[in-house]
């Protein structure tokens, strides 16, 4: 099994672009999250989807917009990304209390 | 205030040495308690999960008092191996299920 997986691992954006970041998870979880990590802060949930079709706000959505339109797939989309998402992008997917990681997406936005 | 407070570190131990975590929380309805350990550029990974009466995993104890809202960890002996960021993580139930992750305490084991 591969666990969580994400792509891509780096990339770097310029103000007002936009991009996908893809999360797949083989371990048929229902409950899928994106997180973001900034120093001296913890992982904070912008957005989480309890099963298929299903997606909810976190803390910090503003700026993002997710779907989940398979399973296994989390989808986390930038619009028009700005300098202040910067920042490392972690996917997860939990069973019981557990939560399993992607390895990150680390992303600048310039 | 923070709903889970970590001290930041860093923790600077030399091999062999006790090392203890301590980690607070804000919400008494708090029902679940973790230790993750996320090395450096790596994604979080479960350490161990924290119980009331308290419980041990090798040179890893993890302690909760509810009445002080505090979780703690402890590692003896420790390894180089040991060094990491140790993220204390709480589960509330408010409405649906709530975690929220402390902003982790760095810890580096020296030969």
């Amino acid at each position: 099994n591969a666990g969580v997986t994400q792509t891509p691992k780096f990339r770097v954006l310029k103000t007002g672009q936009s991009m996908t970041l893809l999360c797949a998870q083989d371990m048929n979880h229902e409950y899928m999250y994106w997180y973001r990590q900034d120093p001296g802060m913890g992982l904070r949930l912008i957005h989480y989807s309890v099963g298929e079709g299903t997606t909810a706000k976190g803390e910090v959505p503003d700026g993002y917009n997710v779907s989940r339109l398979k399973k296994q797939n989390f989808l986390l989309g930038l619009e028009s990304a700005a300098p202040s998402q910067t920042s490392v992008y972690f996917c997860a997917s939990t069973e019981d209390n557990e939560q399993f990681f992607g390895p990150g997406t680390r992303l600048t936005v310039l | 205030r923070k709903e889970v407070e970590q001290d930041p570190g860093p923790f600077n131990v030399p091999e062999g040495a006790t090392v203890a975590f301590n980690c607070t929380y804000s919400n008494s309805a708090s029902q679940s308690f973790f230790w993750y350990r996320q090395d450096c550029r790596k994604e979080p990974k479960l350490l161990m999960s924290v119980y009331s009466s308290g419980n041990e995993d090798g040179r890893f104890t993890a302690q909760l008092n509810r009445a002080s809202q505090y979780i703690s960890l402890l590692i003896r002996d420790s390894k180089l191996s040991d060094s990491a960021t140790y993220l204390c993580v709480v589960k509330t139930r408010t409405g649906g299920f709530k975690t929220i992750f402390g902003a982790g305490t760095r810890l580096f084991v020296k030969a």
